[in-house]
């Protein structure tokens, strides 16, 4: 069980919005940690999309967002397009855990 | 651009020792802004988080309580790169390794990752 909390999948079809939502608690993303979030396509390494809640790596299309509120952060993608199908997971520090830098289990975004 | 390039056995046998190493260009391990870290993803367990070296006028580590009695990260200053040492590895020690940057703002380098398994 992931110490951040992901939908196990989401979907939308072409052209759609979709969001997805990282749970935390007070030790993590409550506590002001950054949230970064991660994009997986199959085979590869996970791709740095988010980092510190809202900010785009140069490169990652202004089509992903991010946002944060409490203890829980959200990654949103509008103008879906068939290429965006991957895992996301959401990162963040912990500072009350053993494993301090902790992920979400991932959720599978699939292009209708 | 920072490339990290990993290379180590992809079979281990139980109760042995998985070695890994990560190869770094466009930056160095010595590095004071940065972080090198290995984690693993396995469908069990998720991506979970290993632990890191890093040198801020001295040399630190830090490793997750999971694999605290087992894990040893070591930077190479003459190699540029660190490594990953685990022992007394078990079936439950088959993932995907990866070795990773950190600048305190994601991990924005990933190594191409390696499938390592454990046989018993």
């Amino acid at each position: 069980q992931s110490v951040l909390t992901q939908p196990p999948s989401v979907s939308g079809a072409p052209g759609q919005r979709v969001t997805i939502s990282c749970t935390g608690s007070s030790s993590n993303i409550g506590a002001g940690h950054y949230v970064h979030w991660y994009q997986q396509l199959p085979g590869t390494a996970p791709k740095l999309l988010i980092y510190a809640y809202t900010n785009r790596p140069s490169g990652v299309p202004d089509r992903f967002s991010g946002s944060q509120s409490g203890t829980t952060a959200s990654l949103a993608i509008t103008g879906l397009q068939a290429e965006d199908e991957a895992h996301y997971y959401c990162q963040s520090y912990d500072g009350s855990l053993s494993a301090n830098w902790v992920f979400g289990g991932g959720t599978k975004l699939t292009v209708l | 651009q920072v490339q990290l390039q990993q290379s180590g056995p992809r079979l281990v046998k139980a109760s042995q020792t998985l070695s890994l190493t990560c190869d770094i260009s466009g930056d160095s391990v010595s590095s004071s802004s940065a972080a090198w870290h290995w984690i693993r993803q396995s469908p069990s367990r998720g991506l979970e988080w290993l632990g890191r070296t890093y040198f801020r006028s001295g040399w630190f580590d830090n490793y997750a309580l999971s694999v605290k009695s087992r894990i040893t990260i070591n930077p190479d200053t003459a190699r540029n790169q660190f490594s990953l040492q685990l022992t007394s590895v078990t079936p439950e020690d088959t993932a995907v390794y990866y070795c990773a940057r950190d600048l305190d703002l994601g991990f924005d380098s990933w190594g191409q990752g390696t499938l390592v398994t454990v046989s018993s």
